[in-house]
């Protein structure tokens, strides 16, 4: 019964390093999402998925980027972090896009 | 392009009492979806309760209730019988059919007083 999870939790990255935060699900789920939120800002889709080998940009898709070679995994890329990269980043998935969505708990990243 | 505004960064209210947060958002479409998200400190995103455009009816989940005006494009969550527990950000957010991207309002934190 995990849903989505996300790893890791937590990471201070120093800029112009790179890192990938991972996503999986275990339900089977076609669409896959990732948000980042920032204060004042609600959540904005940076990219996103309708299927395995399938991606597309959203709001917010620049400095990053994605792959979803498996149905279940969707990995949001940081080439090389930036300051105003530092976010929370949430995954999200769904099977329709007539209902919400199913969140994971989170990435806090700080770039400094 | 389609934008949420939620105009209550902070609400408070007594334990036990109602309280009525606001959501407006901009379209030009009929047909889209409307949710209220709780994120509480865990900073895990519930879904609380979901508004299909094209029904009339209100939705209703339990304490929590909407009040949709379509032509008004406002979209207002109601919550009855306040508990401690109903403390966190709430978030508003609009997704047009058949499409990806949910859109969503900057929050607001909700308070629960004693």
């Amino acid at each position: 019964n995990a849903g989505v999870t996300q790893t890791p939790k937590f990471r201070v990255l120093k800029t112009g390093q790179s890192m990938t935060l991972l996503c999986a699900q275990d339900m089977n789920h076609e669409y896959m999402y990732w948000y980042r939120q920032d204060p004042g800002m609600g959540l904005r889709l940076i990219h996103y998925s309708v299927g395995e080998g399938t991606t597309a940009k959203g709001e917010v898709p620049d400095g990053y980027n994605v792959s979803r070679l498996k149905k279940q995994n969707f990995l949001l890329g940081l080439e090389s972090a930036a300051p105003s990269q530092t976010s929370v980043y949430f995954c999200a998935s769904s099977n329709s896009r007539i209902y919400g969505y199913t969140f994971g708990s989170g990435t806090r990243l700080t770039v400094v | 392009a389609q934008t949420v505004t939620q105009s209550q960064p902070e609400m408070s209210v007594q334990e036990a009492e109602t309280v009525t947060l606001s959501c407006t958002y901009d379209t030009s479409e009929s047909d889209y979806y409307l949710f209220w998200y709780k994120q509480p400190p865990s900073r895990q995103m519930i879904l609380v309760i979901r508004q299909e455009a094209y029904k009339q009816q209100n939705a209703t989940e339990n304490r929590f209730s909407v009040n949709f005006q379509k032509a008004a494009k406002s979209f207002s969550l109601k919550i009855s019988d306040s508990q401690l527990g109903d403390a966190a950000m709430y978030f508003c957010a609009y997704r047009r059919r058949n499409n990806n991207d949910m859109r969503f309002g900057a929050g607001t934190r909700l308070t629960v007083k004693p």
